[in-house]
């Protein structure tokens, strides 16, 4: 079974901390994803990677970054915290395209800036 | 602009009766739609989904309509049951394999 694992599943940071969300995929997947998760909003793409050391801005990347340097881990960076990032946060993983092969998410991390 | 548009935030039915999830988009172009489920404190799953060239597609207690012309996409779940209570979202596939998602329908199945 494909298995995407976020390490921290509830986080509490203060404002203006850095944060880092980690996420591994253990199936060789080409393409990995970072979602947001908001009460009315439904989950918005922040950032996507096709590729080791390739990234691609989805729908709301502002205060985000990220990082790929091995094909199985895509980190999420929060440079300096604030508290309309407190949310749910998801990644996903699929191989291929979207239509003909399934996205597999992870349990998701809850973070809280206060 | 949302592309994707579910206009019922919650929906509650009774158990053994059928539930139904709507879905309308805004482009024609969109040619791929699924449906996942997600549980609190847990990450979406793949439920089903549907390509342009059909207008029906179906497993188990899941079925799925496209109306192409109403750009109108629904999700049937009959009969429901309380395991199915949960946030239920469409989604299509937009740009290079890239997922958008709908606001979400949270489902109870009441006993």
């Amino acid at each position: 079974d494909v298995k995407v694992t976020q390490s921290s599943r509830y986080l509490v940071k203060r404002t203006g901390e850095k944060v880092f969300l980690e996420c591994v995929q253990d199936m060789d997947h080409e393409n990995m994803f970072w979602y947001r998760q908001d009460p009315g909003l439904g989950l918005r793409l922040i950032y996507f990677s096709y590729d080791v050391k390739m990234k691609e801005k989805g729908d709301i990347p502002e205060g985000y970054s990220v990082s790929r340097e091995k094909k199985e881990r895509f980190s999420l960076i929060l440079e300096s915290a604030s508290t309309n990032q407190t949310s749910m946060y998801l990644c996903a993983s699929t191989t291929g395209t979207i239509s003909r092969n399934t996205i597999y998410f992870g349990e998701g991390s809850w973070l809280t800036v206060v | 602009d949302q592309q994707v548009k579910q206009n019922s935030p919650s929906l509650s039915v009774q158990e053994g009766r059928i539930s139904i999830l709507n879905c309308d988009y805004t482009n024609s172009m969109f040619d791929y739609f699924l449906w996942y489920k997600k549980y609190p404190a847990e990450g979406p799953t793949f439920l089903i989904s549907i390509s342009s060239i059909k207008d029906k597609n179906e497993d188990g207690r899941f079925t799925v309509f496209l109306n192409k012309s109403a750009k109108h996409l629904s999700l049937h779940i009959v009969p429901s049951q309380p395991g199915d209570s949960a946030v239920y979202f469409c989604a299509t596939v937009t740009g290079a394999n890239n997922l958008f998602f709908g606001t979400g329908t949270r489902l109870t199945v009441i006993p």
